[in-house]
């Protein structure tokens, strides 16, 4: 069936470092590419998505760059905070499910200060 | 305006018992989906209902596992004769069926769910 990986599992950095968060997903008619924080006991809420036709979206420090070719696509986040330490989820959409989406398992990322 | 709301927030019950945790979608979307998240883990897609089509039930991991949406609005998530691996957090999200994001979802605060 569709997956979607997502590496690493978790990440540490240093405040004012960039981080990187990649996934790969399996399901060639996905278009829409979304990305989720999830704080600690909060709901995902969602941060930037992309879709197919375009290879790369920004906003204000967060990009996410798209790979149709090599079905992979990644999360940006430059100049890091302590606040920006949470869970990101990747997705993809699950061609011809008409809105359905498959997430990966989850980065764990902590900027330290 | 509102967002998702579930309740409980927080339910704790005895092995055997049966639960019924609820979901409020936003006003108008057409789409609910339901997931449950162990501790720590990841998002485990359980059951997606968009409109008036059956509902993809793929996720669901066992026959104790059921869920309605009545009037294509509220939806109760059922998990007859809890187990203790029953004990996650219940997640709700909804979507819109229109315009360019209608694959968004916007999640519900969850519902913490523990099994003794």
């Amino acid at each position: 069936g569709e997956n979607v990986e997502q590496h690493p599992s978790t990440l540490s950095v240093q405040e004012g470092d960039s981080a990187v968060i990649k996934c790969t997903y399996s399901d060639s008619a996905s278009n829409y590419f979304p990305w989720y924080k999830q704080e600690l006991g909060k709901r995902p809420q969602l941060i930037i998505d992309i879709r197919s036709n375009v290879g790369e979206k920004k906003d204000q420090r967060i990009a996410v760059t798209l790979n149709k070719t090599a079905k992979h696509f990644s999360l940006h986040i430059t100049e890091t905070q302590p606040e920006d330490s949470a869970v990101y989820f990747c997705a993809a959409s699950i061609g011809g499910s008409q809105g359905n989406l498959i997430f990966g398992k989850g980065t764990k990322l902590s900027v330290k200060p | 305006g509102a967002g998702v709301s579930q309740s409980p927030s927080n339910k704790v019950t005895e092995k055997g018992k049966d639960v019924e945790l609820r979901c409020d979608p936003i006003s108008g979307h057409t789409a609910l989906y339901w997931y449950r998240q162990s501790l720590g883990q990841g998002l485990e897609f359980l059951i997606y209902f968009q409109g008036n089509s059956a509902p993809d039930k793929s996720g669901l991991p066992s026959d104790r596992f059921s869920a309605e949406r009545t009037g294509g609005s509220v939806s109760t998530l059922t998990i007859q004769r809890t187990q203790q691996e029953d004990s996650a957090v219940y997640l709700c999200a909804s979507s819109p069926s229109w315009g360019r994001v209608r694959e968004t979802q916007y999640f519900g605060p969850g519902t913490r769910l523990l099994v003794l």
